[in-house]
């Protein structure tokens, strides 16, 4: 079935460093979209990405679709204490419509 | 703004009871979810459905049934809860269309003993 995996598994950081999460899937997704949990809550969708390639950009946060559409990566330029959470990536292969979330990246900021 | 509410936030079973947890939407949403959340493990999805009386297995269903008799409600069922159960219980409701943007609940954090 369907793999997705996401790396680094924890990243320690500096406040005001820059951070990226990566995810690569097994198989090709339609679409991938990324989620944030902070601590003792519940994921909260922050975008999808659907084109091949695809950039987009919300304020200090860059989200990138590779050209073959299995792998997307999440970076965080300048980081805030605000940013501390788990990062997730989820998407769908092929013609499911049900996505596979990756394990999740752990960011942990040092003020 | 979607609200995705869940029946409890902490729950304590004894090993072989039967356990429900309940979801409920107000969104109108078609497609609704379970998942389990444990550590490094990530979100693994229990079951899913499409709409009312509709269902499919997800990665992890053994052990577990579910129930949607209504639009809203989506029920997560444990016949006879065991320790390897304990865990978080996320529930999730998307719209059918374009977007696949899930709206997650608070989470169950059942505690099996």
């Amino acid at each position: 079935g369907q793999q997705v995996m996401q790396i680094p598994q924890y990243q320690h950081v500096q406040e005001g460093e820059d951070f990226t999460t990566y995810c690569n899937s097994s198989t090709t997704l339609s679409n991938i979209q990324w989620y944030k949990q902070r601590p003792g809550g519940h994921p909260v969708f922050l975008i999808q990405l659907v084109k091949s390639g695809e950039v987009k950009k919300q304020k200090r946060l860059t989200f990138q679709f590779g050209e073959a559409k299995k792998n997307s990566s999440l970076h965080i330029t300048a980081t805030q204490t605000t940013d501390v959470g788990t990062y997730f990536c989820a998407g769908p292969s092929g013609g499911s419509y049900i996505p596979t979330f990756g394990r999740g990246t752990s960011l942990i900021v040092h003020p | 703004d979607v609200k995705v509410t869940q029946s409890s936030r902490y729950l304590v079973k004894r090993t072989g009871e039967k356990v429900f947890l309940e979801c409920v939407q107000d969104m109108d949403h078609e497609n609704m979810f379970w998942y389990r959340q444990d550590p490094g493990l990530g979100l693994r999805l229990i079951y899913f459905s499409y709409d009312v009386k509709m269902k499919e297995k997800g990665d992890i269903p053994e052990g577990y049934s579910v129930s949607r008799e209504k639009k809203e409600r989506f029920s997560l069922i444990l016949e006879s809860a065991s320790t390897n159960q304990t865990s978080m219980y996320l529930c999730a409701s998307r719209s059918q269309g374009i977007s696949n943007e899930q709206y997650f609940g608070p989470g169950t954090r059942l505690t099996v003993t």
